[in-house]
């Protein structure tokens, strides 16, 4: 059985330019949530996604925005790249739907460099 | 709002030895959940213990175990028997019912052969 899988696990985008990272959640999960871990830090929560909609949102601007597919697989969007927004960004997925909420389970996260 | 803070920056153990790692929450609700992940080096977030508001006796899981004082709005971890994979970054997190996890900032732990 897969955990989560996050992809790519690097990237190096310039200032201004729109980027794209992507999550498989762990089989039997419903929910997938996004964080921001900058270095030296602990993970900020940036959103999160349940039956393909936007259910949560932290502190972050609407540069930041995100999907989930009927496979409950996500994305998470990045427009217009600033240079603070370099960063380990993680995948977290859970079950949420059904009797019992279930621990949440992380990836290995997308190492993102905004040059 | 829901602020999760460790005072330690960083703490170092002799192996074998047992170490206790810092948190402190704040919150005005009754029903939440705390946790203590575990960071390696590779990034990846481990889940090492887990403990329910509403329970009284604190969470452990073989050497990892927790002393949650609920009043105090205090959790801390204690790690006995320390080994030397036990060096990461370790975090506290809260979450409160189906909502999303907020973490401290982190405190690195140092093991010493």
């Amino acid at each position: 059985d897969a955990g989560v899988t996050q992809s790519p696990t690097h990237l190096i985008k310039t200032r201004g330019q729109q980027v794209t990272l992507r999550c498989s959640p762990k089989s039997g999960h419903d929910t997938v949530s996004w964080y921001q871990q900058a270095l030296g830090q602990g993970p900020q929560f940036i959103f999160q996604y349940y039956e393909e909609e936007e259910r949560q949102r932290g502190n972050f601007p609407d540069r930041f925005s995100g999907h989930q597919f009927p496979n409950y697989s996500s994305e998470l969007n990045v427009n217009a790249l600033l240079l603070g927004d370099s960063a380990l960004y993680l995948c977290a997925s859970r079950r949420l739907g059904g009797l019992r909420d279930t621990e949440a389970f992380f990836g290995q996260g997308t190492r993102l460099t905004v040059v | 709002a829901q602020t999760v803070t460790q005072s330690q920056p960083e703490m170092s153990v002799q192996e074998a030895e047992t170490v206790t790692l810092s948190c402190t929450y704040d919150t005005s609700e009754s029903d939440y959940y705390l946790f203590w992940y575990k960071q390696p080096p590779s990034r990846q977030m481990i889940l090492v213990i887990r403990q329910e508001a509403y329970k009284q006796q604190n969470a452990t899981e073989n050497r990892f175990s927790v002393n949650f004082q609920k009043a105090a709005k205090s959790f801390s971890l204690k790690i006995s028997d320390s080994q030397l994979g036990d060096a990461a970054m370790y975090f506290c997190a809260y979450r409160r019912s189906v909502n999303d996890m907020r973490f401290g900032a982190g405190t690195r732990l140092t093991v010493k052969p």
